[in-house]
């Protein structure tokens, strides 16, 4: 069966990067293009983007362009967010999701504190 | 495309009927998907296709619309009901989740 499994919580410094990988198994990687959504604390779901496994093109919502990086490797059948000069207002709850048909990654929480 | 869901919290008694309204700004056609998010659970798909019960979720849950109107019911809530209900529309390129509507128990 499908089954998403993601890197642990992080907590890091304004500026810093972070990088949060989504490990995929049950399927063939490269069929199905993977989605990022965020959930800030307290607040609802909120789309970023998606990758295309099959050529790694990824899209951005309109609301994570600039310093949100989709990237893959097909080779470990795995998928990373990177977020780039952290603010304060990237933290909350990330998830990885096939094609939401299937069960979600289960969430890496990001923490960003001075 | 943006999504409004209605009302943004309801309380309701066991056995209840319960109907929570989206609305889409443009039309999707049945591009529309409604989720549970339990408290600190991952969200996980009700309804597909605006009226596909997922295989496995309980038959009280049911949605209905098409265009920019959308419902989900649930008919003769449970306990295990209490949750955040997300619509999603995925009429692509881009997908765009409603804000929410917490449902908890009178």
């Amino acid at each position: 069966q499908v089954h998403l499994v993601q890197s642990g919580s992080q907590l890091k410094k304004p500026g810093a990067s972070v990088k949060i990988s989504c490990q995929a198994s049950g399927y063939t990687f490269t069929h199905y293009a993977m989605n990022w959504v965020r959930q800030a604390p307290g607040q609802g779901l909120q789309w970023m983007g998606l990758i295309n496994t099959k050529n790694g093109n990824p899209t951005y919502a309109q609301d994570f362009t600039g310093r949100f990086v989709f990237s893959l490797d097909p080779a470990v059948n795995t998928a990373y967010l990177e977020i780039i000069n952290l603010k304060s207002e990237d933290a909350g709850i990330y998830y990885c999701a096939r094609d939401f048909h299937a069960p979600w990654g289960q969430g890496s929480r990001v923490s960003v504190s001075s | 495309i943006q999504l409004t869901q209605s009302p943004s919290s309801l309380s309701a008694s066991i056995g209840d009927t319960v109907t929570i309204s989206c609305r889409a700004s443009q039309g999707i056609s049945d591009y529309l998907n409604w989720f549970q998010e339990k408290p600190g659970t991952v969200p996980n798909l009700l309804i597909y296709g605006a009226s596909h019960l997922k295989e496995g979720a309980p038959s009280r849950f049911s949605g209905s619309g098409s265009g920019t109107e959308f419902t989900l019911t649930i008919s003769g809530l449970q306990p295990e009901d209490i949750a955040t209900y997300y619509c999603q529309q995925y009429d692509h390129p881009s997908i765009t989740f409603g804000q929410g509507t917490r449902l908890d128990i009178k």
